[in-house]
């Protein structure tokens, strides 16, 4: 079975500031990793994705994450953040691709931004 | 592009009653379906998932059921609802060979 520990429900950040969200996985096959974000009562937008190869993979409006093997980890960060990315962030592993993949989520991140 | 639609955006209904929300996926063809429910301020969790009309395949059972019947179109229904059932739809899809999904907009359900 596949899960995902976001250890932080909320972090508050000045705008300005650099920022890291954590998250865990564990999943016993080759994991597909995912950072979404959700905006007050929105749907989820991809932030990023990691298949395969460079363990750093670039996202949307800055945003970055590191795929550490070692450590099951897979950290979203950001060096300047801005009021605008004030809304909640979650991190998903996924266990196949194709017809039948199944996210995982973690239970989310709230962050505030504080100008 | 294509573009995600849900319906309604938002429903208040009563205990017992049916309940019906929608899933349309423009500028795709034969995309994974797939129908995710978040608890109020919680995570989410997948309910179902469907590679082709016709045939859905339920991930968790929650008193709902989903149905296929056009290539873009994805439904969530129940005869009666639950209070339980309060929360946050959201349909999302991927094309047939990529890991990533992509969400829409969501339907909140109230019910009272």
């Amino acid at each position: 079975a596949q899960s995902v520990t976001q250890p932080d429900a909320r972090v508050t950040v000045s705008e300005g500031a650099s920022l890291q969200l954590r998250c865990k996985y564990s999943y016993s096959g080759t994991p597909y990793l995912f950072w979404y974000v959700q905006y007050p009562r929105q749907g989820l937008q991809l932030l990023l994705k990691y298949y395969s190869g460079d363990p750093v993979v670039q996202g949307v409006n800055g945003f970055e994450a590191e795929f550490i093997k070692s450590n099951s980890s897979f950290h979203l960060r950001k060096a300047s953040v801005h009021w605008s990315d004030s809304a909640v962030y979650f991190c998903a592993v996924s266990n196949s691709g194709g017809s039948n993949a199944k996210l995982t989520f973690g239970k989310g991140t709230k962050l505030s931004v504080k100008s | 592009a294509q573009t995600i639609h849900q319906w309604p955006v938002a429903e208040i209904k009563a205990v017992g009653s049916p309940l019906s929300l929608g899933c349309t996926i423009k500028g795709k063809s034969s995309p994974n379906l797939y129908w995710y429910w978040q608890a109020t301020g919680g995570t989410l969790q997948q309910l179902f998932y469907s590679i082709t009309v016709g045939q859905v395949e339920s991930v968790v059972q929650l008193n709902l059921s989903a149905s296929r019947p056009k290539d873009d179109q994805f439904i969530l229904s129940t005869e009666k609802l639950l209070l339980s059932h309060s929360g946050f739809y959201l349909c999302a899809w991927s094309p047939d060979i990529s890991y990533e999904q992509y969400f829409g907009p969501g339907t909140r359900l109230t019910v009272l």
